[in-house]
């Protein structure tokens, strides 16, 4: 079964510093791949999602950017943060189109 | 936009008692997902309805679909402790790859 690893699991980092989180997928081939974003008590905003190399699709304007260099492989980058940007970044794939999800364990990030 | 909005926000249960949630969504949707949340983990997979399906069970899960309504109810029968999380509903809209998730039902269960 599909594994989802994620890194850092945690990261403190000042308004205006680069941001890259890294996702990769272990134990399947061609997956859809998703970034999402959970404000603290909140549900998740999805981000950005992947059906292919190099096919990004962006649902929420912001200073975010994805990457899929890789078949396995998301990576989300900021130039700059924000303190708004602060949240617990969710990655996940589905296997078979609109199917269920798998999660990693995610990232939590504070921009101070 | 938020199409899946799960209610209660929260619920405080005794343990062996059943939970109910609800999650309502607003435009036609492919399947509507349920999903579990630990505090600071990832989404774990319950179980997925698609929309020609009414009804669904797993274990002590039980989940019904009302596309009339576009609603859906998920129940645990006999909570336990483990059992607390935050409860997500999710939509795979249209035609598109896309999920929508709702603001979560916290659900306590008192040991």
């Amino acid at each position: 079964s599909q594994t989802i690893h994620q890194w850092p699991a945690t990261l403190v980092q000042p308004v205006g510093s680069p941001l890259s989180l890294e996702c990769t997928v272990e134990g399947t081939s061609n997956p859809n791949l998703y970034w999402y974003r959970q404000a603290a008590g909140r549900g998740l905003q999805l981000l950005f999602y992947s059906v292919g190399i190099g096919q990004i699709s962006s649902e929420v304007p912001q200073n975010l950017s994805a990457s899929r260099p890789q078949d396995r492989q998301f990576i989300l980058s900021s130039k700059k943060l924000l303190l708004s940007d602060s949240g617990f970044y969710l990655c996940a794939c589905t296997t078979s189109g609109r199917g269920e999800q798998y999660f990693g364990p995610g990232t939590r990030l504070t921009v101070t | 936009s938020q199409q899946g909005e799960e209610d209660p926000q929260a619920l405080s249960i005794q343990e062996g008692e059943n939970a109910t949630m609800n999650c309502s969504y607003k435009t036609s949707i492919n399947n509507l997902q349920w999903y579990r949340q630990n505090s600071g983990r990832g989404l774990v997979h319950l179980i997925l309805i698609r929309s020609n399906e009414r009804e669904k069970h797993s274990g002590r899960l039980r989940v019904t679909l009302d596309t009339s309504k576009k609603s859906s109810s998920l129940l645990i029968t006999a909570s336990r402790a483990a059992d607390t999380a935050s409860y997500f509903c999710a939509t795979a809209e249209g035609q598109g790859f896309s999920f929508i998730f709702g603001k979560g039902t916290r659900l306590l269960v008192k040991p």
